[in-house]
């Protein structure tokens, strides 16, 4: 079975500029997470989505935005860029199982630089 | 008090040594618990998951749990220098839904030496 795919692997992007990120989860998984990954902050919770709706948010600005589509696909939108942007987002896939004994399984990432 | 707290390390054992990871957590609502590993430049990859209070084998692996003491470990046995990476430690609130959220800590830097 195919993995949680990304694209793009890699980005730069200028101070203003907007961008989507796109997500293609584990075939069969409905839930789909987005993690922002940087250095300092470690991994951070951006936001879920089940069946086309956001379940779950993470302490982010409204420009930190996402969707999901019927198959699952999801993207992530981030605009009006700042330096401090620049990070690794992270997309991750899991069945949702009832009972909350889940498991998400992370895409290769999107590394995002902001100049 | 940080929702889930690791030891940033470095830590460093010699290879074939045990390898002892620590992490807490301070929602006692939390369910469910996983070990990530993640090598540099890379995302993170399950290595264990466990539910219950006790041990949970896989391998090399070792996960322990402690609800009571909002403790969770991991203890890597023979340790080799592939096993050199950043280890995250993640906690899930609640049992689904609309509690279900991945909360990660900072990770514990793992050092392997030949």
């Amino acid at each position: 079975k195919a993995g949680v795919t990304q694209t793009p692997r890699y980005l730069i992007k200028t101070r203003g500029q907007q961008v989507t990120l796109s997500c293609s989860p584990i075939s069969g998984h409905r839930s789909v997470s987005w993690y922002q990954q940087t250095p300092g902050q470690g991994l951070q919770f951006l936001f879920e989505y089940f069946s086309e709706t956001q379940r779950n948010k993470g302490n982010f600005p409204g420009r930190f935005s996402g969707r999901q589509f019927s198959n699952s696909r999801s993207e992530m939108n981030v605009s009006t860029l700042e330096l401090g942007d620049s990070a690794l987002y992270l997309c991750a896939s899991s069945l949702v199982l009832a009972g909350g004994t889940d498991t998400q399984y992370f895409g290769p990432g999107t590394r995002l630089t902001v100049l | 008090q940080k929702e889930v707290e690791q030891n940033s390390g470095p830590l460093s054992v010699p290879e074939g040594a045990i390898a002892s990871l620590n992490c807490t957590y301070s929602d006692r609502g939390s369910q469910s618990f996983f070990w990530y590993r993640q090598y540099s430049g890379k995302s993170p990859e399950l290595i264990m998951s466990i539910y219950s209070n006790g041990d949970k084998e896989d391998g090399r692996f070792t996960a322990q749990l402690n609800k009571a003491s909002q403790y969770v470990s991991l203890l890597i046995r023979d340790s080799q220098p592939s096993d050199s990476a950043t280890y995250l430690c993640a906690v899930i609130r609640g049992s689904g839904g609309s509690n279900y959220k991945l909360t990660f800590g900072k990770g514990t830097l793992l050092t392997v030496n030949p």
